[in-house]
């Protein structure tokens, strides 16, 4: 059984530009949820959705969104992307709310 | 929110050794998971032991609910289970929104 896959796994891109970042969980999981881990502020909750709707969401500005497909794969926008946006972004999944949540290898996203 | 406290922020080992992390909450959870976390940032699922006591081989994990506290033994200690171990709760219908403590380095040296 295939595991939460992220893509890309690097990117790197300067101030100002906005970035895309995907998540496909594991096959039947219909909760995605996103965490952002930097060495200052460690692992933060970004949202999480269900069955293509915004269950949860955590304290982090407008310029961060997400959504999700009819299939459960999930994408987060970041625009206007700040130099405090560099860090680890991961994606987990599981099967309700509640429940194990596994985890992708995640993107590493560097600001220049 | 919940507060997450995990000791000792920093662990060192020689292989062989045995050793407990701890992992503090501050309210009642519904989900409480153990992590480690690899060299090359991989968030590997541990435990999934919001309350009781489970083992998988060399691990394993004890939480008190009504205490609010949850253990990680670790026997028999390796190198390869150096890394950084983070417990991570949830509670409520927010069950899926974990709350991260700030992990335990752990180093296991030869």
């Amino acid at each position: 059984k295939a595991g939460v896959t992220q893509t890309p796994r690097y990117l790197i891109k300067t101030r100002g530009q906005q970035v895309t970042l995907s998540c496909s969980p594991i096959s039947g999981h219909r909760s995605v949820s996103w965490y952002q881990q930097t060495p200052g502020q460690g692992l933060q909750f970004l949202f999480e959705y269900f069955s293509e709707t915004q269950r949860n969401k955590g304290n982090f500005p407008g310029r961060f969104s997400g959504r999700q497909f009819s299939n459960s794969r999930s994408e987060m926008n970041v625009s206007t992307l700040e130099l405090g946006d560099s860090a680890l972004y991961l994606c987990a999944s599981s099967w309700a709310g509640g429940q194990p949540q596994h985890f992708g290898d995640g993107t590493r996203l560097s600001i220049l | 929110g919940i507060q997450v406290e995990q000791s000792p922020p920093d662990l060192i080992l020689q292989e062989g050794a045995n050793s407990t992390l701890r992992c503090n909450f501050s309210d009642s959870v519904n989900n409480l998971q153990w992590f480690h976390q690899n060299p090359w940032g991989q968030l590997i699922n541990l435990f999934y032991i919001p309350s009781g006591t489970k083992q998988n081989g060399r691990l394993s994990a004890t939480t008190v609910a009504t205490e609010r506290y949850s253990l990680l033994y670790i026997s028999s200690s390796q190198t390869t289970d150096s890394g950084v171990y983070f417990c991570a709760v949830g509670k409520g219908t927010s069950g899926s929104r974990l709350t991260f403590g700030e992990g335990t380095q752990l180093t296991v040296n030869p």
